[in-house]
């Protein structure tokens, strides 16, 4: 599986967009791009995932390159809640194996 | 929804000890994960099973064995407990998506404190 790039940290405004980047220069055509969050003292929560097309759920928003090197996960309106560790994961689709690096310590502020 | 289920969320073992961590879901998936979190480190695979009896080494696998003898039940086992596998465990499960992508489901994780 590709490796992945992540900011240690960020800060957003509560209200504001919160834009988190992603790096995966290495991404191959078939590794799809996952991304979880994880709140404090719980387990990893699925948010979105994507291959090359831009999508959207009820949670957030995942815009994908055109050479699939890098991707953005947005959560259009931050809440306190919002407050956790986002992990972005680039793999196979079928691929048993499933990694996790450090992530983004994002910190939604009042 | 799907439930992910361990059977303790803290625990507390003397050096030396066997140690067991149950995991079950309940929503009949094929793959289940054992990983360890540690600051700075992020999540590890510790092993996962693509199915009842069959499992597969991670990236950190000694000093821990698993057993998956029933297809919901995956349970982590340290042989001889030491002070540097107190950790935060976490269990996941998927279904493989024949070729298509699946989520991963995660339990709410055991810290374990070695002493």
């Amino acid at each position: 599986d590709a490796k992945t790039t992540q900011p240690p940290s960020m800060d957003c405004a509560e209200g504001r967009a919160a834009n988190l980047p992603c790096n995966h220069s290495t991404i191959s055509g078939n590794e799809y791009v996952y991304w979880y969050r994880q709140i404090h003292s719980q387990g990893p929560q699925y948010i979105i995932h994507g291959l090359k097309n831009n999508e959207t759920n009820e949670m957030a928003s995942l815009i994908i390159t055109e050479d699939r090197k890098s991707s953005t996960l947005i959560l259009p309106h931050a809440t306190l809640r919002d407050t956790a560790v986002y992990y972005c994961i680039v793999r196979v689709g079928d691929f048993n194996k499933f990694y996790f690096g450090s992530g983004t310590k994002l910190n939604v502020k009042p | 929804d799907v439930k992910v289920t361990q059977s303790s969320r803290y625990l507390v073992k003397r050096t030396g000890e066997k140690v067991f961590l149950e995991c079950v879901q309940d929503m009949d998936h094929e793959n289940m994960f054992w990983y360890r979190q540690d600051p700075g480190l992020g999540l590890r695979l510790i092993y996962f099973s693509y199915d009842v009896k069959m499992k597969e080494k991670g990236d950190i696998p000694e000093g821990y064995s698993v057993s998956r003898e029933k297809k919901e039940r995956f349970s982590l086992i340290l042989e001889s407990a030491s002070t540097n596998q107190t950790s935060m465990y976490l269990c996941a499960s998927r279904n493989p998506g024949g070729g298509r992508p699946t989520e991963a489901f995660f339990g709410q994780g055991t810290r374990l404190t070695v002493v």
